[in-house]
């Protein structure tokens, strides 16, 4: 069975600095996908940023990038000048072709002015 | 594009009442469609998940029951709330070119009294 794990429930960083959000996840595929899901106040689910478990290189969007170390099943969010709206929750997720997604329990961010 | 919504936002019912969320989805044909609960402060929690009209797949045995009388419906029912029913609920779809990724509804905040 697939597992994702965020050991970090809550976390702060001071604005305009950067922050790092960990996961570790469990599976013995090796085809899947891995995302980071962004929950501000408002509750609505955004999908920040996808990466591909084929591909070597680490995703990168903007502000937001990823360390994808596949060996050691481990899917960390790096939040690179942080802002205030980046305030939320942020949840980890894997999903494996034909299969479902799985989600860990979240890490409460708080951005600090 | 795609678009996904739900309603109501939020709802208020007592104990022993009926329940019927709904969402839909527009801009995609045969989409999978995921509900999921998310209680206070904690991660997501899949209750079902459907691949086509007619097909649901219960991840959690509870009371609660899911229906997707066409391809881009799919409805949460409870014949009796109870209070450990509250909560929030997101409806979610995936499909297409680029099914590995997963897009939210807006929610619904449900609190049972």
């Amino acid at each position: 069975a697939q597992t994702v794990t965020q050991s970090q429930p809550e976390m702060s960083v001071q604005e305009a600095e950067t922050v790092t959000l960990s996961c570790t996840y469990d599976t013995s595929e090796n085809n899947y996908y891995l995302f980071w899901y962004k929950q501000p106040p408002s509750r609505q689910m955004i999908l920040v940023i996808r990466q591909e478990a084929y591909k070597q290189q680490n995703a990168t969007e903007n502000r937001f990038s990823v360390n994808f170390q596949k060996a050691a099943k481990s899917f960390s969010l790096k939040i690179s000048d942080s802002q205030l709206g980046d305030t939320a929750m942020y949840f980890c997720a894997f999903f494996l072709t034909g299969n479902q997604f799985y989600f860990g329990t979240g890490t409460s961010l708080t951005v600090i002015p | 594009s795609q678009t996904i919504h739900q309603w109501p936002a939020t709802l208020v019912q007592p104990v022993g009442s009926p329940l019927s969320l709904e969402c839909t989805v527009e801009g995609t044909s045969n989409p999978n469609l995921y509900w999921y609960r998310q209680a206070a402060g904690r991660g997501l929690q899949l209750l079902f998940y459907s691949v086509g009209i007619g097909q649901i797949s219960s991840e959690v045995p509870q009371n609660l029951s899911a229906s997707r009388p066409q391809d881009r419906q799919f409805i949460l029912s409870s014949k009796k709330l109870l209070l450990s029913d509250s909560g929030f609920y997101l409806c979610a779809w995936s499909g297409g070119t680029r099914d590995y990724e997963q897009y939210f509804g807006p929610g619904t905040r449900l609190t049972v009294t």
